[in-house]
């Protein structure tokens, strides 16, 4: 399989505990995106990568939120300190440039407790 | 005014009949239009993308954009009920800024 993939695909945890979360894009895509997503909601764009910059990032993102993706390859999400507000879907997505649709991944369901 | 606007639905339509789908935005600089495909737990699964006014055809699905009223819409011929979903309409202007609606959830009724 070609597609995006992203890892774990649940999540529970404690408040206060750190998570992190990996997304895979599709091989030859440059471009990452994540996102958040609750109930009711479209997507919410939390940050971009292109190729290993990270050239964007949200305000509403707040510190406790970060985002790597060495080599620019995988990507990886940390959240440190986790709020129940942060209980969300993650959602990773890659294009090949900007501009043109993305392919999300299977997208980590985060549940704090 | 949303950047994105939908009608959060849900849109019922009996088997077999088109469904209508609109989304409106705000924002004149965008560029590229798509339309997202969500089933309940499930990530968007992207199926039209369309960036110049007019209509673009894909199998049963049809996407109309018209730049000057603002507005694109998706059509589904011969709707089935393994269509019911949320339909997530979204927008980028050329960067890697994309700005998705809140999605119209349509029901197929068999």
């Amino acid at each position: 399989d070609t597609g995006v993939s992203q890892d774990p695909r649940h999540k529970i945890t404690k408040r206060g505990q750190n998570v992190t979360f990996r997304c895979d894009p599709i091989s030859e895509h440059n471009r990452l995106y994540w996102y958040r997503q609750t109930l009711g909601q479209g997507p919410e764009f939390l940050t971009y990568f292109q190729n290993e910059a990270q050239l964007e990032k949200s305000r509403l993102l707040s510190d406790r939120f970060s985002a790597e993706r060495p080599k620019g390859s995988f990507s990886t999400l940390e959240i440190q300190r986790t709020e129940q507000g942060d209980s969300a879907m993650y959602l990773c997505a890659s294009s090949e440039r900007t501009g043109e649709g993305q392919f999300f991944g299977p997208g980590t369901r985060l549940t704090v407790l | 005014q949303k950047e994105v606007e939908q009608n959060s639905g849900p849109l019922s339509v009996p088997e077999g009949a088109i469904a209508s789908l609109n989304c409106t935005y705000s924002d004149r600089g965008s560029q590229s239009f798509f339309w997202y495909r969500q089933y309940s737990g499930k990530s968007p699964e992207l199926i039209m993308s369309i960036y110049s006014n007019g209509d673009k055809e894909d199998g049963r699905f049809t996407a109309q954009l018209n730049k000057a009223s603002q507005y694109v819409s998706l059509l589904i011929r011969d709707s089935q009920p393994s269509d019911s979903a949320t339909y997530l309409c979204a927008l980028s202007s050329g960067t890697y800024k994309y700005i998705f609606g809140t999605g119209t959830r349509l029901k197929v009724l068999a």
